[in-house]
């Protein structure tokens, strides 16, 4: 079990420019998360899959961002036409259905300038 | 609206003392609670939960108590270590309407353990 991966650790962009991070859950997980997190605020929920199916998304995913995980292994989250308020922490979680117990990942920090 | 709280943005105690750390919240619909450890450049690790229809969950150091009626909890940390500095967030879940793990994280507080 080598936890959750995430990748990369960190990125800088320039404001406009698209991003894409990766996320490798536990293995035998198949619910996976995003979630995003900024200066003195918890994690805030983004968005989640069960297996490849995309289940719920937060009012805070807007048109720019996209989820992915297309074979209900690892996921991508890409975000296009970066703007400096996308600077933060994003978190990938993963965890068996029916548990609530999220494992996280270290986090991709985007620095947006 | 805040539904998880974390009133208190720092706590300091001494070593073997006890940590108490409060969380309010708002939903009466949250049927699942967590706490977790944030150490800086790291990403959040689970420590304690307690499902709603229970008061009192106890692992090692740590426990943590449900007020349902105050909508409140408290993480209990004794002896108090070095190592347990760090951030902790409270976490609730609202097993409803399909939304299993969809965690509403409070901003968190920040324990210094001194020696």
């Amino acid at each position: 079990d080598t936890g959750v991966s995430q990748d990369p650790r960190h990125k800088i962009t320039k404001r406009g420019q698209n991003v894409t991070f990766r996320c490798d859950p536990i293995s035998e997980h198949n619910r996976l998360y995003w979630y995003r997190q900024t200066l003195g605020q918890g994690p805030e929920f983004l968005t989640y899959f069960q297996n490849e199916a995309q289940l719920e998304k937060s009012r805070l995913l807007s048109d720019r961002f996209s989820a992915e995980r297309p074979k209900g292994s690892f996921s991508t989250l890409e975000i296009q036409r970066t703007e400096q308020g996308d600077s933060a922490m994003y978190l990938c979680a993963s965890s068996l259905a029916l548990d609530t117990k999220l494992f996280f990942g270290s986090g991709t920090q985007l620095s947006v300038l | 609206d805040q539904q998880v709280k974390q009133n208190s943005p720092s706590l300091s105690v001494q070593e073997g003392r006890i940590s108490i750390l409060n969380c309010d919240y708002t939903n009466s619909m949250f049927d699942y609670f967590l706490w977790y450890k944030k150490y800086p450049a790291e990403g959040p690790t689970f420590l304690i939960s307690i499902s709603s229809i229970k008061d009192k969950n106890e692992d090692g150091r740590f426990t943590v108590f449900l007020n349902k009626s105050a909508k409140h909890l408290s993480l209990h940390i004794v002896p108090s270590q070095p190592g347990d500095s760090a951030v902790y967030f409270c976490a609730a879940s609202d097993g409803s309407g399909g939304s299993q793990g969809n965690l509403i994280f409070g901003k968190g507080t920040k324990l210094s353990v001194k020696p």
